[in-house]
C-alpha cells in the first residue's frame, strides 16, 4: 500500500534549471507536508500546506485538493538544493512518500 | 534551542543485544514519533506518543518497545536486536497529531550484525 506516491524518483538537472517534484496521495488529510533530507541523513520541514500555494524564497509549494496532487518546484536550481525532497501527509497519522533524489550539477 | 536531540548518532550491535534509542526535545511538543528509514522505502512509523502518559503502535511495531518518560523524552529500546532491525531511525515531535509541523532528529544509523 502506498498512500503517498511520489515522481520522479530521482533528477538530475542542470544549475539554473526550473525542476518540479510531484506528489499524489490517496488518503483524506488535514495537510500536506514537504520535508529535505540531505546527505548526512538531517530532515527539516520545508512547507506544511493545506490549500493553495505557499513560497519561501525559491521554493514554491501548491495542492491541489480535489486532485490530491502537489507540486513542489525550485527555481533557479543550485547545487546546494540537491537533497532528498519527501512529500507527506497527515490524516489519521503521517504517510510518508519514499522520496525524490535530486542531483543539481554545476 | 537544540530541537529535536536523539543518541546515539552511530551504534553496531550484535544479533540478540538490547538497546535504548534516546529522544528528547525542548519545544514542549505534546506528540513524539520514531520512525525508520529503509532504502526504497519511505519513512515508517515505529510508535507514537500523542500525549504524555500514551503510546500507540505504528505500522512496524514489532520488536520494539517504547517509553514516553514525561513530556521532553521519548525513548525506543529493542529487547532483543536482529538484523532486519539494520536500518536508520528518525524521531521527531510536533505539537499536535494533525496540522503541526514536525520537527526531526538527526537520526540514529542501527547496524545488528
Amino acid at each position: 500500500k502506498n498512500e503517498v506516491e511520489q515522481s520522479p524518483q530521482n533528477l538530475t538537472a542542470q544549475e539554473g534549471e526550473f525542476i518540479t517534484i510531484n506528489c499524489s496521495y490517496s488518503v483524506g488529510i488535514s495537510a500536506l507536508h514537504w520535508l529535505q533530507q540531505h546527505p548526512g541523513g538531517g530532515i527539516v520541514s520545508l512547507f506544511m500546506l493545506s490549500s493553495g500555494k505557499k513560497k519561501h524564497g525559491r521554493l514554491i509549494a501548491t495542492i491541489n485538493i480535489q486532485e490530491k496532487h502537489s507540486s513542489l518546484h525550485i527555481t533557479a536550481s543550485h547545487p546546494r538544493d540537491s537533497a532528498v525532497y519527501i512529500c507527506a501527509v497527515t490524516g489519521n497519522q503521517f504517510y510518508f512518500g519514499t522520496g525524490t533524489s535530486l542531483t543539481v550539477i554545476p | 534551542n537544540a530541537g529535536v536531540t536523539q543518541t546515539p548518532k552511530f551504534q553496531v550491535l550484535k544479533t540478540g543485544q538490547s538497546m535504548t534509542l534516546q529522544c528528547a526535545q525542548d519545544m514542549n511538543h505534546n506528540s513524539m514519533y520514531w520512525y525508520r528509514q529503509d532504502p526504497g522505502m519511505g519513512l515508517r512509523l515505529i510508535y507514537y506518543s500523542a500525549s504524555e502518559g500514551t503510546t500507540d503502535k505504528g505500522e512496524v511495531p514489532n520488536g520494539y518497545n517504547v517509553s514516553r518518560l514525561n513530556k521532553r523524552e521519548f525513548s525506543l529500546r529493542l529487547e532483543s536486536a536482529a538484523p532486519s532491525q539494520t536500518s536508520v531511525y528518525f524521531c521527531a515531535s510536533s505539537l499536535g497529531l494533525k496540522n503541526t509541523e514536525a520537527f526531526f532528529g538527526q537520526g540514529t544509523r542501527l547496524t545488528v550484525v
